[in-house]
């Protein structure tokens, strides 16, 4: 069974950073681009980065944020510096380039 | 950024109707479009990725249609699990976008 399984979500102070993982399974990790959608509460979903197979192509909406990849622990990463409040969501790791398969989340919370 | 504008934002419909979202891109995208269902508290669900084609295990009551900039979804006879909030994502430019969202609710 294909899993993605996000960690790493957690209350935050703004200017702070936290590094978000998701855990693959069921599929070759190595094999697919991964991407990071983050949807705010109440709101709707907002691409904000992926990363190549092999991680030698990455593309984020924001340059306070960096996604990585470790294929041999099938696993990825989205590190966030700066946080600010408008930062606060659920962020979801997907697998594809064009996010075909979806973790549950995990909910960043930047606040004082 | 290339704008994708989802028409309605909401909609209200009964058990068996046929019902189509449309998105619109700001500029053409060819067919690297994907149609996404959400329903609350979970991940969202890819329904139709290449702008027509059904993604694994998903009914044959979705389907897609569209190219350049402009898409439809359609699902052709709506069951109760089928109200859901709906969007659209576009991949052929950087940054990625999505459509505002269609909340479909029950009539």
């Amino acid at each position: 069974e294909v899993q993605l399984v996000e960690s790493g979500g957690a209350l935050v102070q703004p200017g702070g950073s936290l590094r978000l993982s998701c855990a693959g399974s069921g599929f070759t990790f190595s094999n697919y681009w991964m991407t990071w959608v983050r949807q705010a509460p109440g709101k709707g979903l907002e691409w904000v980065a992926n990363i190549k197979q092999d991680g030698s192509e990455k593309h984020h909406v924001d340059s306070r944020f960096t996604i990585s990849r470790d294929n041999a622990e099938n696993s990825l990463y989205l590190q966030m510096n700066g946080l600010r409040a408008e930062d606060t969501a659920v962020y979801y790791c997907a697998g594809g380039g064009a996010a075909g398969w979806w973790g549950q989340g995990t909910l960043v919370t930047v606040s004082s | 950024d290339i704008q994708m504008t989802q028409s309605p934002s909401s909609l209200s419909a009964s058990v068996g109707d046929r019902v189509t979202i449309t998105c619109r891109a700001s500029q053409g995208i060819r067919n690297d479009l994907g149609w996404y269902q959400q329903k609350p508290g979970k991940a969202p669900k890819r329904l139709i990725y290449a702008a027509s084609s059904l993604q694994g295990g998903v009914p044959s009551r979705f389907s897609g249609s569209g190219s350049g900039t402009e898409f439809t979804l359609t699902i052709s006879s709506l069951q109760p699990e089928d109200f859901a909030t709906y969007y659209c994502l576009q991949y052929n430019n950087y940054p990625y976008t999505f459509g505002q969202g269609t909340k479909l609710e029950i009539k």
